[in-house]
C-alpha cells in the first residue's frame, strides 16, 4: 500500500509569512494528525481529526496555526504569519481509527525553515 | 496523563557491541509503549510495540524491550550493533484509546 505521502519536502520562508503544508494518508485511514518536531525533540501532536473533525487541538497555537480536513481525505496545516520558533519538521500520520494505536504510518515530514 | 523520560540523548557503541537504550514511562492507566525509529530525513518507522501482552517484545532488525511495571520501564535492546542501526530512537507511550506521547529521542552512534 502506498505510504502517507506530504508536500512540499522542504520549505524556508522570512518571518510573518505564511505558508501551508498538505498531507494525503493512507486510503481508508479515518485518524490523521499532525506532529511538530523541533529539532533535538520529540514529536508533539498538533492537531487529530477523526474523519473531517477534529478531536485533539489542544496543543494547535490557533491564533496562528490552522488545519482543515476536508471530506476526510488530505488534509492541509497552514500557518500565519510564521514565527522563528515555528522552524520545525511537521510529521503527518495517519491510522485506521483513533483507537489504533498499532498502527500509526508517519509521512516523511515537511522541514520548515523560517528566517 | 502520560510521560516518557528517555535517559542519554546520545549514546555511542562499537560496532557488534550490545545496545541499550533507557526509557521510563509515567502513566496514571496501563500504557501501550512503543519504540520508534528515525532516519536521516525521514519519517519515523515503528520498531516494536507492547501492548499488554507478553512483557518480552521482539521488534524489527533484531532489536527487542522489555516491560517492567515495578520499573516503569522499556528499555530497547540490540545483542549486536551494525553501523546501519545509526539513527534517532524514541520511545512514546500511549493510554490506548488517547494519542501518542513522544520522549525527546536518543541519537545512536555506531563506531567501526
Amino acid at each position: 500500500e502506498a505510504g502517507v505521502a506530504q508536500s512540499p519536502r522542504y520549505k524556508i520562508i522570512e518571518k510573518r509569512q505564511s505558508v501551508a503544508f498538505w498531507c494525503n494518508p493512507i486510503s481508508g485511514h479515518a485518524t490523521l494528525y499532525w506532529y511538530q518536531q523541533i529539532l533535538g525533540q520529540g514529536p508533539k501532536l498538533l492537531i487529530q481529526f477523526q474523519n473531517n473533525g477534529v478531536v485533539d487541538d489542544s496543543q494547535l497555537p490557533k491564533d496562528r496555526f490552522s488545519a482543515e480536513r476536508l471530506k476526510g481525505v488530505d488534509s492541509t496545516l497552514k500557518i500565519q504569519p510564521a514565527k522563528l520558533e515555528d522552524s520545525a519538521v511537521y510529521l503527518c500520520a495517519s491510522s485506521l481509527d483513533a483507537w489504533d494505536t498499532y498502527g500509526y504510518t508517519f509521512g516523511s515530514g515537511t522541514r520548515l525553515t523560517v528566517v | 496523563a502520560q510521560s516518557v523520560t528517555q535517559l542519554g540523548s546520545h549514546v555511542s557503541v562499537s560496532e557488534g557491541a550490545l545496545v541499550l537504550l533507557r526509557c521510563n514511562y509515567s502513566s496514571s492507566v496501563p500504557p501501550y509503549l512503543f519504540w520508534y525509529v528515525q532516519y536521516p530525513n525521514q519519517g519515523l518507522q515503528l520498531l516494536l510495540k507492547y501492548t499488554s501482552a507478553a512483557t518480552l517484545v521482539k521488534g524489527i532488525n533484531g532489536f527487542e524491550a522489555e516491560f517492567k511495571k515495578s520499573e516503569t520501564s522499556f528499555h530497547l535492546t540490540k545483542p549486536s550493533a551494525h553501523m546501519s542501526d545509526a539513527a534517532e530512537y524514541f520511545c512514546a507511550v500511549s493510554a490506548r484509546t488517547d494519542k501518542l506521547i513522544f520522549g525527546t529521542g536518543t541519537r545512536l552512534q555506531v563506531f567501526p
